[in-house]
């Protein structure tokens, strides 16, 4: 069945780069999206990117598509502290069937 | 204002008690699901409906039941709740033009059951 994974957390340093990867099993969605999920909030959409492209850059966030080793990845880049959150990636087969992974928790040390 | 609303936003609850978690919407959206969120996973759909006389089960619909009142209203039951219903709902809403065929999410709705 339809798998999406991520590592649980990540800590990098105010003004660096943040790179958060997920891996997916199933690669016939239509879009994998990033969501961000702020305490006591519900999720946000971020970005998403079309499964038929590599890469989309939109300020400082860039998501890479590597479809061969069915690998996701978004890159903010100068993350600040107001980044801090949770970041679902997920797969969307159609309307009714988004496969969410369990999110990476991003935290910014000073 | 929010788009999307849940209310209550926290229940504590017991064992073997019907609770009712309200979804409502201002964005004109048809489409509205239904999600639980439990630590350590992603979501996971229990119920959607793409119009008001749609209702559809999800993923994990066993001990739910959902009631479309309107277009803006979506109401999710828990006819007898149990321990493992413990979890944070979220609600949400789409429509077929939007880009990405994005979800907007409602802030969620923390219940537990003791």
């Amino acid at each position: 069945g339809e798998d999406v994974e991520q590592s649980l957390f990540l800590s990098v340093r105010e003004g660096d780069s943040s790179v958060i990867n997920c891996t997916y099993t199933d690669s016939s969605s239509t879009y994998l999206y990033w969501y961000k999920q702020e305490p006591g909030a519900g999720l946000q959409l971020l970005t998403y990117i079309f499964s038929n492209m590599d890469m989309k850059q939109d300020q400082r966030l860039t998501v890479l598509l590597n479809k061969k080793d069915k690998h996701l990845s978004l890159r903010i880049a100068d993350t600040q502290t107001g980044d801090s959150a949770i970041y679902f990636c997920a797969e969307r087969f159609s309307a009714s069937k988004i496969i969410f992974g369990s999110g990476t928790r991003l935290s910014i040390r000073p | 204002d929010a788009d999307v609303t849940q209310t209550p936003r926290n229940r504590i609850t017991k064992t073997g008690k019907r609770i009712m978690l309200e979804c409502s919407q201002t964005k004109g959206h048809d489409r509205m699901y239904w999600y639980r969120q439990d630590p350590g996973l992603g979501l996971r759909l229990i119920y959607y409906s793409f119009d008001v006389k749609d209702i559809n089960k999800g993923e994990i619909s066993d001990g739910y039941s959902v009631s479309r009142q309107a277009q803006a209203k979506f109401s999710l039951s828990l006819e007898s709740a149990i321990p493992n219903q413990t979890a944070l709902y979220f609600c949400a809403t789409s429509d077929t033009s939007g880009a990405g065929d994005e979800q907007f999410f409602g802030p969620g709705t923390r219940l537990t059951v003791l």
